[in-house]
């Protein structure tokens, strides 16, 4: 089946070390997005690609970061995580026509200490 | 600004007992609204997508409705593997390439 895949589920880093998030899709789709999502909240985008262009969110902190080196591959990198970057992080990709829907990964559960 | 307001934020049902979950939006255009299925410690799961008031959408127990202001979710006679948090999303005209703007989403439980 086509997918989207996190890796890892899990990640728990250190404050102040930096961590790398990676999603990979078979869908072939042109875009893929990065949302992240606190408990109990509605997911919010930080970035996304549409196949090489980046597009940064405005309110998207300096300290993430995101990579897209093929059609399939898009990693997220925190540089310095803080406590308050503790979250789910998803990976989504859409074909990027108008009105068509994201299809998500499972999410990485990100824990800093 | 484009928003999305869902209610309640949680719901329980016994199984068997049909309610609605409210989905509330203010946007500049609307390319689509989009339903979503979570369940606990996993991303979202594609449900409907809804273009045009008047329009609707069926799945097994579930039934989407829009008008201009808002969406509904209808659960019809609902078992206890419906327990989820529903997403509800709107795609605006004019904003990042197919973003969807979340609402904080509804916190389903059907008890047996």
């Amino acid at each position: 089946d086509a997918m989207v895949i996190q890796n890892p589920r899990y990640q728990v880093t250190q404050f102040g070390k930096p961590v790398t998030l990676s999603c990979s899709q078979t869908l072939n789709h042109n875009v893929m997005y990065w949302y992240q999502q606190k408990s109990s909240q509605a997911p919010k985008l930080l970035f996304h690609y549409y196949d090489k262009d980046f597009n940064n969110e405005a309110d998207t902190p300096d300290n993430f970061q995101s990579r897209r080196p093929n059609t399939s591959f898009c990693f997220l990198d925190i540089r310095s995580p803080g406590l308050g970057d503790a979250a789910m992080y998803l990976c989504a990709t859409s074909i990027g026509t108008p009105g068509s829907p994201l299809h998500f990964g499972n999410g990485t559960r990100l824990t800093v200490t | 600004e484009d928003q999305v307001t869902q209610s309640p934020e949680a719901l329980r049902l016994q199984e068997g007992e049909s309610s609605s979950l409210n989905c509330s939006y203010t946007v500049s255009g609307l390319r689509g609204l989009f339903w979503y299925r979570q369940d606990p410690g996993k991303g979202p799961e594609f449900l409907f997508t809804l273009y045009s008031a008047g329009e609707e959408k069926e799945k097994e127990r579930l039934k989407a409705t829009l008008t201009k202001k808002e969406s509904f979710l209808h659960i019809t006679a609902p078992k206890p593997e419906d327990s989820a948090t529903y997403l509800c999303a709107v795609q605006a005209y004019g904003g990042s390439q197919g973003n969807l703007i979340f609402g904080k989403g509804t916190k389903l439980s059907v008890k047996p």
